[in-house]
C-alpha cells in the first residue's frame, strides 16, 4: 500500500483555514485519496476524497498536486468543532489493488483550532 | 434515516472469555468492514463482508471471526480475549455500488 506522511500536529485560529498536508510520493495510478477525521472517542467520520482532479464539497476541498505526490485539505472557515484527528489515507478502488477495501489509517494529523 | 449503528456501546469482559459485537449498516449499504482501534493509535482493518462472504482479511488471528446476515447487518466474534483485545471496535459500512465507508459510533471493549 502507498504509505502517507502527515504531521503530527497543526493549529489554527477560529474562522481561518486551516490547511492540511499530506505525502504520498509512493502513490499508484489507481490509488485514491482519502481523507476521514476523528473527534475524540467517536467514529471516523468521511471528509471527501480525489483521484487527480481538485475536488470541494460541504465540508472541504481536497487539492491534490499534478504529480499526485501529495495533497492538501483546507477546511476554509475552523471552528472549534472541526478540533479532530485528520487522516490522509491511500487506497485503490479496484479489485486487484492491494488497499481494495480497507482502509490504513496511519497517525494523522491532530488539528486544534483555537478561539 | 439511522446511521450506522453498533451495539453494545461498552462492554466488559474478562480473559478468556468470548464477545460479540454487532453492526447495523445504514439503509442502501450492502458492505460491512470492521476495525479495531487501540488507545491513542488509528483503526486496524480486520475484515470485510459482501453478499454474506469475507472479502478481505487483515492481520488478525483466527480468533476473530465474522458473519453478515442477509439483512446486511453483521457481528464480530472475538473468542478467548486477551487484555490486548481492549479497544474500540468500530464498524464501517459502504453503500451499494459505491466504495466510500461510513463509519459507527463504535463499542468500546475493556478486558479485564
Amino acid at each position: 500500500d502507498a504509505k502517507t506522511t502527515q504531521p503530527t500536529s497543526m493549529d489554527c485560529a477560529e474562522g481561518r483555514a486551516a490547511n492540511l498536508p499530506c505525502n504520498h510520493s509512493t502513490i499508484s495510478g489507481n490509488e485514491y485519496v482519502y481523507w476521514y477525521r476523528q473527534i475524540h472517542s467517536q467514529g471516523p467520520q468521511y471528509i471527501i476524497h480525489g483521484l487527480k482532479n481538485n475536488e470541494t464539497n460541504e465540508m472541504a476541498s481536497l487539492i491534490i498536486t499534478e504529480d499526485r505526490k501529495s495533497s492538501t485539505l483546507i477546511l476554509p472557515h475552523a471552528t472549534l468543532r472541526d478540533t479532530a484527528v485528520y487522516y490522509c489515507i491511500v487506497r485503490a478502488l479496484h479489485a486487484g489493488g492491494t488497499s481494495y477495501g480497507k482502509l490504513t489509517f496511519g497517525q494523522g494529523t491532530i488539528l486544534t483550532v483555537h478561539p | 434515516d439511522a446511521g450506522v449503528t453498533q451495539s453494545p456501546t461498552h462492554l466488559i469482559k474478562t480473559r478468556g472469555q468470548q464477545v460479540t459485537l454487532r453492526c447495523s449498516p445504514k439503509s442502501g449499504h450492502d458492505t460491512v468492514s470492521w476495525y479495531q482501534q487501540a488507545l491513542g493509535q488509528g483503526p486496524q482493518f480486520i475484515f470485510q463482508y459482501y453478499e454474506e462472504e469475507e472479502r478481505q482479511r487483515g492481520n488478525f488471528p483466527d480468533r476473530f471471526s465474522g458473519h453478515q446476515f442477509p439483512n446486511y447487518s453483521s457481528e464480530l466474534n472475538v473468542n478467548a480475549l486477551l487484555l490486548g483485545d481492549s479497544a474500540l471496535y468500530l464498524c464501517a459500512s459502504t453503500p451499494r455500488g459505491t466504495d466510500t465507508q461510513y463509519f459507527g459510533p463504535g463499542t468500546r471493549l475493556t478486558v479485564l
